[in-house]
């Protein structure tokens, strides 16, 4: 059983340009968590969400930043426009629906650097 | 609001010695507890958690946490470090109701040495 899979690892981008980043959860899971972690800081929750649906966005920023996680394929976080301060690992977590709900499985995370 | 504080962000000790990190937590409701354990340029995988069953909970690689409702704390140790064991340990909370979102502290940085 595969785990959680990220892609890119890691991810280039010029300020301006945009970003996408994707998550496959593990088979079985509906629930997709992103969190952000900065240089000597944890990881901040971002977004929740589950098939077709934002649960709860509220650590997301006002701009620039989406998330979804359509009926079919991998959920995507895009940032619009990067910034410098954009660069951060980005990491994916799943979890399963009902019993097991709280065990967040995380991926290998993506590095995004903005030159 | 939840929150988590971990005491230290560096902590060393010698091979051999007691691994103590430290977790206290702060929630209005029961918590679900978690460490994770984050090695350079990795994702997170999860040692050990709490969710109101047994308050001594074992994970893996020889790790044990005690959940101490009273001094709100969940500290995170190891009989005998292993050079294996230098890596970033973060601790979390949850709870049911709260959009099950992960809580984190900052992380601790613990060296292992010869």
């Amino acid at each position: 059983n595969a785990g959680v899979m990220q892609n890119p690892r890691h991810l280039v981008r010029r300020r301006g340009q945009e970003a996408r980043l994707r998550c496959s959860p593990m088979k079985g899971h509906s629930h997709v968590y992103w969190y952000r972690q900065l240089p000597e800081e944890g990881l901040k929750f971002m977004v929740y969400l589950q098939k077709e649906n934002i649960i709860d966005e509220s650590g997301m920023p006002k701009e620039r930043f989406s998330a979804e996680f359509p009926k079919e394929g991998p959920s995507i976080l895009r940032i619009q426009q990067v910034v410098r301060g954009d660069s951060a690992a980005y990491f994916c977590a799943s979890s399963p629906s009902g019993t097991g709900w709280y065990e967040q499985y995380f991926g290998p995370g993506t590095r995004l650097t903005v030159t | 609001a939840q929150s988590v504080t971990q005491l230290g962000s560096h902590v060393s000790v010698s091979e051999g010695a007691l691994v103590l990190l430290r977790c206290n937590y702060s929630s209005s409701v029961p918590p679900y507890l978690f460490w994770y354990v984050q090695y350079p340029n990795q994702g997170l995988q999860l040692l050990l958690k709490y969710t109101s069953a047994a308050t001594l909970v074992k994970g893996i690689n020889g790790f044990e946490a005690e959940f101490k409702k009273s001094e709100t704390s969940f500290h995170l140790t190891k009989p005998s470090a292993h050079m294996s064991d230098a890596a970033e340990y973060f601790c979390a909370v949850s709870y049911q109701g709260g959009s099950e979102k992960l809580v984190f502290g900052k992380g601790t940085k613990l060296t292992v040495n010869p």
